[in-house]
């Protein structure tokens, strides 16, 4: 039972457009989410987060939203750079404890 | 200085074997992890230790035993290495979780093969 699903496994985007990574999730329990990056042959990295109680957070080029009655979230990454290439996982967690519940991740290529 | 390190980075062994992978944090968290990424990418928590004491426990075969000799360390032994345990271990730190879930750092990985 795979409670957070990222439906895309890849996806291409051009040097300077706008990279979208998308991410569902099926239990409403979940309270926080957050995106790792992964690239080749190194442990995830954390890039961004977001509490249940906001739909948006921002830190630079990367913004992620949240959609709870859609149970959806997503990353945007604005302009997307050919460094961003890598591997995004998407992971929730409940009540403030740190067990991570991740996706499979969406391999992202920045082409120039 | 590598936050969460762990060795070996590579292991190619038979089945039945018995291997250990070993796990150092100095970043000065309470909280340690197991993490595995399996063939089809899937990352699972396998266990997590606080403060020396076991907290989390993933239906993973007894088979797999964690050992955290104190709370910088958290040890991985594997008993009878069998195919399907080839995968990505990663370790992993934080700091306890309380009202919010803190931010979880990861080593490199450890890609087990068995043969």
């Amino acid at each position: 039972d795979q409670q957070v699903k990222q439906n895309s496994p890849s996806l291409s985007v051009q040097e300077g457009r706008i990279s979208i990574l998308n991410c569902d999730y099926t239990n409403s329990m979940f309270d926080y989410f957050l995106w790792y990056k992964k690239y080749p042959a190194e442990g995830p990295t954390f890039l961004i987060s977001i509490s249940s109680i906001k739909d948006k957070n921002e830190d630079g080029r990367f913004t992620v939203f949240l959609n709870k009655s859609a149970k959806h979230l997503s990353l945007h990454i604005v302009p997307s750079q050919p460094g961003d290439s890598a591997v995004y996982f998407c992971a929730a967690s409940r009540g403030g404890g740190n067990k991570l519940t991740f996706g499979t991740g969406t391999q992202l290529k920045v082409e120039l | 200085d590598t936050a969460v390190s762990q060795t070996p980075k590579y292991l190619v062994t038979q089945m039945g074997n018995d291997k250990s992978i070993k796990c150092e944090q100095n970043l000065g968290h309470d909280t340690m992890y197991w993490y595995k990424q399996d063939s089809k990418k899937f990352l699972k928590i396998m266990f997590s230790y606080n403060n020396k004491e076991l907290i989390i426990n993933e239906t993973v075969p007894n088979r797999f035993s964690p050992k955290s000799p104190d709370k910088a360390h958290l040890n991985l032994h594997i008993n009878s290495l069998e195919l399907g345990d080839s995968a990505v271990y990663f370790c992993a730190s934080s700091l306890t979780g309380t009202s919010i879930t803190n931010t979880i750092y990861f080593g490199e990985g450890s890609w087990l093969t068995v043969v």
